[in-house]
């Protein structure tokens, strides 16, 4: 059973366009919702976070939307640039529970072309 | 720099053969994960301990694999015997004291022949 799921396996995009990546979960108890980059040979690296209580939270190029009604996130990222080529992963935690545990998606690869 | 390591980067095994993969997470971080990425699945939660001790291992093949902390500066992850299906790449992440953001290792990939 997929709490997190990214139904897009990847995305291209032009640089200097947006890249929106989306993610939906079903879990209504998840509360905080992080998004980590993933370069090839390398560990993901965290990207940027956003907690229930909001519905946006902006990083420069990057910004998360949350719409929990709908149990869907997104990360947008502008202008995109090459160096954003990269395997993208939600993921979720119910920090109720005080676990830390959380639950990611399988990814989207994104390329973004010069 | 505080970062979390893994060692080795890199391993090819038999089928049959133990492995044990080693992480030492970042100093003051008092929990620690284990994930596997396969193309399938994404990235599996495996195993993870806070204060050393396990938590959930669920994840885990109980049968051939096992997590330990012999201490607070290393975490194992042990596949006896490993399978071909053991193949991926395992991750180390690692956790502050109250904080949700998870730093990860640099993997492990292992091969099993």
């Amino acid at each position: 059973d997929q709490q997190v799921k990214q139904n897009s396996p990847s995305l291209s995009v032009q640089e200097g366009r947006i890249s929106i990546l989306n993610c939906d979960y079903t879990n209504s108890m998840f509360d905080y919702f992080l998004w980590y980059k993933k370069y090839p040979a390398e560990g993901p690296t965290f990207l940027i976070s956003i907690s229930s209580i909001k519905d946006k939270n902006e990083d420069g190029r990057f910004t998360v939307f949350l719409n929990k009604s709908a149990k869907h996130l997104s990360l947008h990222i502008v202008p995109s640039q090459p160096g954003d080529s990269a395997v993208y992963f939600c993921a979720a935690s119910d920090s109720s529970g005080n676990t830390g545990k959380l639950i990611f998606g399988q990814g989207t690869t994104l390329q973004v072309k010069p | 720099d505080a970062r979390v390591t893994q060692t080795p980067r890199d391993k090819v095994t038999e089928m049959g053969q133990e492995v044990t993969m080693r992480c030492q997470p970042i100093l003051g971080h008092n929990t620690v994960f284990w994930y596997r990425q396969t193309m399938m699945q994404g990235l599996e939660l495996l195993a993870y301990f806070r204060n050393r001790a396990p938590l959930d291992d669920s994840g885990m093949p109980k049968d051939r694999f096992s997590a330990e902390m012999p201490d607070a500066t290393l975490a194992t992850l042990k596949i006896q015997p490993s399978e071909p299906r053991d193949s991926a790449v395992y991750f180390c992440a690692s956790a502050g004291p109250g904080a949700d953001t998870q730093y990860f290792g640099p993997g492990t990939r292992l091969t099993v022949l």
